[in-house]
Parts: C-alpha cells; sequence; structure tokens
C-alpha cells in the first residue's frame, strides 16, 4: 500500500532563510507524489508534482522538491521563506494510476518569524 | 470563478440531524472526490465518482454516508443521524481522468460542527 511520511510536524524559519519540508513515501509503483499547501481558511492549493520525468520539479511560489528513488524521498524546498509562506504542507501520494485516490501526509506547520 | 465550489461552506447541526452537502466540480472534470479532514490531520478519502459511477468507497464511509453524482455533474454526500465524531472539514475535488498525474483541484471544504 502506499504511504507518506512527513517527518517534521512543524517547521519554524527566519524570513530570508531556506525552507526544508521532509517527505518520505512508500509505493509499490512508481508513484505520481505532490506537494499541496493549505492556508488558514483557504482551500488546498498544489504547489508541485512529480510524474516520472524529471526528478527536481519547479512548482509555484519558488518552490521546488527532488525525487529521490533511492531514498524513497521527496522533500520541498525554498531558498528563501517569505511571511506570506506560512501555512500547513502537505506531501502527498497518489494511490494507484487508475484511481488517482490521494494519500496524504499528516503535515507540516510552517511558521515563518520576521 | 470556474473552480471547485462548496455549498454550504459551514454548517452547525445537532446530534442525529441529517445534513447534506453539495460540490460544484471544474465542468469538464469527469472525476469527483470527496475527502475529510479532522483538526491537525490531512485529508483522509472518502468515496470517488467518474462520471455519475461511484466506483470506490473508504471503510471510513459507514452506512449513515451516502454520497451521489446522478448525472455526472455536481455531487452531494449525506450524513445521516450525524454523530459528534461528524464533525470535521468535508473537501471536494475533481480531475480530468487519464491527463498524467490526475491533478486534483479542491474546492474550500464544508465546515461540519456536530452539537
Amino acid at each position: 500500500a502506499q504511504s507518506v511520511t512527513q517527518l517534521d510536524s512543524h517547521v519554524s524559519v527566519s524570513e530570508g532563510t531556506p525552507v526544508l519540508l521532509r517527505c518520505n513515501y512508500s509505493s509499490s509503483y512508481s508513484p505520481s507524489l505532490f506537494w499541496y499547501v493549505q492556508h488558514p481558511n483557504k482551500g488546498l492549493q498544489l504547489l508541485l508534482k512529480y510524474t516520472s520525468a524529471a526528478t527536481l520539479v519547479k512548482g509555484i511560489n519558488g518552490f521546488e522538491a527532488e525525487f529521490k528513488k533511492s531514498e524513497t524521498s521527496f522533500h520541498l524546498t525554498k531558498p528563501s521563506a517569505h511571511m506570506s509562506d506560512a501555512a500547513e504542507y502537505f506531501c502527498v501520494v497518489s494511490e494507484a494510476p487508475n484511481t488517482g485516490k490521494l494519500i496524504f501526509g499528516q503535515g507540516t506547520t510552517l511558521q515563518v518569524k520576521p | 470563478d470556474t473552480g471547485v465550489s462548496q455549498d454550504p461552506r459551514h454548517k452547525i447541526t445537532k446530534r442525529g440531524q441529517n445534513v447534506t452537502f453539495r460540490c460544484d466540480p471544474i465542468s469538464e472534470h469527469n472525476r469527483l472526490y470527496w475527502y475529510r479532514q479532522t483538526l491537525g490531520q490531512g485529508p483522509e478519502f472518502l468515496t470517488y465518482f467518474q462520471n455519475e459511477a461511484q466506483l470506490e468507497k473508504s471503510r471510513l464511509l459507514s452506512d449513515r454516508f451516502s454520497a451521489e453524482r446522478p448525472k455526472g455533474s455536481f455531487s452531494t454526500l449525506e450524513i445521516q443521524r450525524t454523530e459528534q465524531g461528524d464533525s470535521a472539514m468535508y473537501l471536494c475535488a475533481s480531475s480530468l481522468a487519464g491527463t498524467g498525474a490526475n491533478e486534483q483541484f479542491f474546492g474550500p471544504g464544508t465546515r461540519l460542527t456536530v452539537l
């Protein structure tokens, strides 16, 4: 069965410093992986997706993620945090190609300090 | 606005009452998903439709829950005899099957509070 583990429930950074949100996945086939962001009182927004093309995936708002099959990881990074990045981030794996059912991690709360 | 919409945004009800939520997907999307998100957790899959056919239901979806998508467009999720444990955010998403990674677009959710 597919699953994701987000290694940090809470990450705090200072504005202008790098962001690293860690995610490991488990999948019995070549997975599709996503990062979604959820701002308070707003819907889930797709940041980026990996679909077995380039292993380094660029998303919106300066975020990137690198798919590492040997480490079963899909960590999310951003070179310089902005106050508006404060939100809940979810690492997500698609259960199977045919259904597209998504399996979410527990989430990582990103706090950005001035 | 051509995104996924959900109605109502908030619902407060008393235990034992029935509630119904509506989801309108992006118009050209043929798949529609329901998820439930409790406080501090990631969303959990409940069920999904391809066109009007309900193809999968989670074990989370007890007999008190029923979902429909009668014409392959909007969907409703009904909870009968609500319990306090049903309090959660109910999220709807839609996608177009066969398009790469099956990117899902989410609505704003319906927050249910059962008193």
